[in-house]
């Protein structure tokens, strides 16, 4: 069965302090693996997109990686502006469903 | 810019009166896919349209059900909702192309929904 976990749940952190999210998968034929950042009572907004183990991908605070089992997503000096849950979903090789993960809620404190 | 648009952002309706909630884009993607999603939880898909196929998930409750009259649009109806379809409704889209490489998915800002 296609399954996503991230760990930890929660995590707090002192602004500058870097940390990584983790998130482990199990799926039939990885198609692509994704990671979205929510704030409260918003839609997921899309961050990145890795598909081959190996693959690294920055943006701003953020790198994400990928392994034949897990992502992680590092996030360095985070600034207060970072807390948010942030979302992994994977894509199978078969099918058009995305499957999510429960997610990471970061609080970054000044 | 393209986008995907969810209209009401909220929405308060009474035990058992049906609601429709809805969902635009302008990606010109292929696919949309509703999900409802409760606090601190994951998205839980409820179904998605291919094109014009519908595609209805196996534990999804008959109380819920879709249109997507054209490529731009979709609905959801909740024919009598209860307490417990109180969530937060994400419309989402993508636009898949067989090979294997990904295809991003984007979302709505979402439709949140109390139910007295």
């Amino acid at each position: 069965e296609d399954q996503v976990t991230q760990s930890p749940e929660a995590l707090r952190l002192q602004e500058g302090e870097s940390s990584s999210l983790n998130c482990s998968y199990t799926v039939s034929g990885l198609r692509g693996l994704f990671w979205y950042r929510q704030d409260p009572g918003k839609g997921p907004e899309f961050l990145f997109t890795l598909y081959s183990a190996g693959e690294e991908k920055e943006k701003e605070r953020l790198k994400a990686t990928l392994t034949k089992k897990e992502s992680f997503l590092h996030i360095t000096a985070p600034k207060p502006e970072d807390s948010a849950t942030y979302l992994c979903a994977v894509q199978a090789v078969a099918g058009n469903q995305f499957y999510f993960g429960t997610g990471t809620s970061l609080t970054v404190i000044p | 810019d393209a986008m995907v648009i969810q209209n009401p952002r909220y929405q308060v309706t009474q035990f058992g009166k049906p609601v429709t909630l809805s969902c635009s884009q302008t990606l010109n993607h292929n696919v949309m896919y509703w999900y409802q999603q409760k606090s601190s939880q994951a998205p839980k898909l409820l179904f998605h349209y291919y094109d014009k196929d519908f595609n209805n998930e196996a534990d999804t409750p008959d109380n819920f059900q879709s249109r997507r009259p054209n490529t731009s649009f979709c609905f959801l109806d909740i024919r009598s909702p209860g307490l417990g379809d109180a969530a937060m409704y994400l419309c989402a889209t993508s636009r898949i192309i067989s090979g294997p490489f990904p295809n991003e998915q984007f979302f709505g800002p979402g439709t949140r929904l109390t139910v007295l």
